[in-house]
């Protein structure tokens, strides 16, 4: 079994629509991350938490939203997609050094 | 700079040196990192490197540090087809997530 699942792996929407991806991740890591990649722009960062009390912006937070429910957990909203929203979007966790490990990605597609 | 910079694109031929360059932005960074991104997946760590180091080697891969001038460069020995992928640099500063570098996409032909 992947040790960071994301859910869903592919999904279309419209202008206007809430969506939320979800992160899951079974390697008891403290810390989460949401990064979403772009063709010639590599990875930016969203949001991060440290722990479970612990959210912090990143680079790129406007117009997204996280939560983190519980260790494991921390899923990524976007309120009203866009369609420079378009993207691969990368859920990640990290140990004491962190190595970051990745899960699958999301393929979110804003019509 | 504030960013990661690398190289687009690197083009050799199979059974040839590879070597990707980076440079980073933060002389205080703990630990840099080369992750590596095969089509349609998520990124894999290959190594990484302490800054107290200058070289690090686990088998085909050698990774260099020079500190002084921020650059770090990934070398793959041998280089075979599967190695095609793109390759990302990142640097840990103080206190944050994370810097990535924009990719360096490696095309291998036989």
């Amino acid at each position: 079994d992947a040790d960071v699942t994301q859910t869903p792996r592919n999904r279309i929407t419209k202008t206007g629509k809430r969506i939320m991806l979800e992160c899951s991740q079974t390697k008891g890591h403290d810390r989460m991350y949401w990064y979403r990649q772009d063709p010639g722009l590599g990875l930016r960062l969203i949001y991060y938490s440290f722990d479970v009390k612990d959210i912090n912006k990143g680079e790129i937070s406007d117009g997204y939203s996280v939560s983190r429910q519980a260790q494991a957990k921390f899923s990524l909203s976007l309120e009203s997609a866009i369609p420079n929203q378009t993207a691969l979007y990368f859920c990640a966790t990290s140990n004491s050094y962190n190595e970051q490990f990745f899960g699958p990605g999301t393929r979110l597609t804003v019509l | 700079g504030e960013d990661v910079e690398q190289s687009l694109f690197l083009s050799v031929r199979e059974g040839d040196s590879s070597v990707i360059n980076c440079t980073y932005t933060d002389s205080s960074s703990t630990y840099l990192y080369w992750y590596k991104q095969e089509p349609g997946a998520g990124l894999q760590l290959l190594t990484y490197i302490f800054s107290n180091m200058d070289m690090k080697q686990d088998q085909r891969l050698t990774v260099l540090l020079n500190k002084k001038d921020k650059h770090l460069s990934l070398r793959i020995a041998d280089t075979q087809t599967g190695d095609s992928a793109i390759y990302f640099c990142a640097e840990r500063q103080a206190g944050t997530a994370l810097i990535f570098g924009k990719g360096t996409t490696l095309s291998v032909s036989s």
